[in-house]
């Protein structure tokens, strides 16, 4: 049973609407990540979060919000979507702190017209 | 600032022939070193952690090294087959344990049969 649980798998908006994603693990590990993946990009780190409650900023974070409601659950808002916002997201679970391993879901791909 | 620089995007090699990806990283401190592999369809997955500069780790035939003095580390395999065609990935650990993991661009393996 898949220990990173992402949803929905595909998604396909418009310009400026309002998007959710979601992810739940059951790993219980404290960090919790959202990453989108480009190519020529590489996986580029959203937003993150190391307990229910807590966020932080990642290195792409514009146009993107996140909440962590409880130690399984960590969602990725995108409240006006655009079409650059368009990618593949993972969501990732680390046990142990920058020194542990990352699990990832198997992604949400996010198509904005 | 932390940074992890992967040049080659693809690697185009037959089968048997040896493999060799170089990353070069940027940090404060000691790194903690990771090499992610992502198969089509899926997140990636852990293939080695380095803890210790000129230390090996190995898994699945594949072994990482990084060397401290010139802020380098790779990833080498004796003999690749067709099955280990993917994504790979050098990840850095920040130092501190701050729970951030940076993602090099990817070097994309093609194992021809």
């Amino acid at each position: 049973e898949a220990a990173v649980t992402q949803s929905p798998r595909n998604k396909v908006t418009v310009t400026g609407g309002n998007v959710t994603l979601s992810c739940r693990q059951t790993n219980s590990h404290n960090y919790m990540y959202w990453y989108r993946q480009d190519t020529g990009h590489g996986l580029r780190l959203i937003h993150y979060s190391y307990g229910a409650g807590n966020l932080q900023i990642g290195d792409v974070p514009d146009g993107y919000k996140a909440t962590r409601t409880t130690q399984e659950d960590f969602f990725l808002l995108l409240e006006l979507a655009s079409p650059s916002q368009t990618s593949l997201y993972f969501c990732a679970t680390l046990r142990g702190g920058s020194t542990g391993q990352l699990y990832f879901g198997e992604g949400s791909k996010l198509t904005v017209l | 600032g932390n940074s992890v620089t992967q040049m080659q995007g693809q690697v185009t090699l037959s089968e048997e022939e040896f493999l060799f990806i170089n990353c070069t990283y940027s940090t404060t401190g000691y790194p903690t070193l990771f090499w992610y592999v992502q198969y089509p369809g899926e997140g990636p997955q852990l293939l080695l952690k380095v803890t210790t500069a000129n230390n090996k780790g190995s898994s699945r035939g594949f072994e990482a090294t990084y060397d401290k003095g010139t802020t380098s580390f790779h990833l080498q395999k004796a003999s690749v087959q067709e099955s280990d065609s993917a994504v790979y990935y050098c990840v850095l650990g920040e130092a501190g344990n701050t729970g951030k993991l940076i993602f090099g661009l990817g070097t994309t393996l093609q194992v021809q049969p």
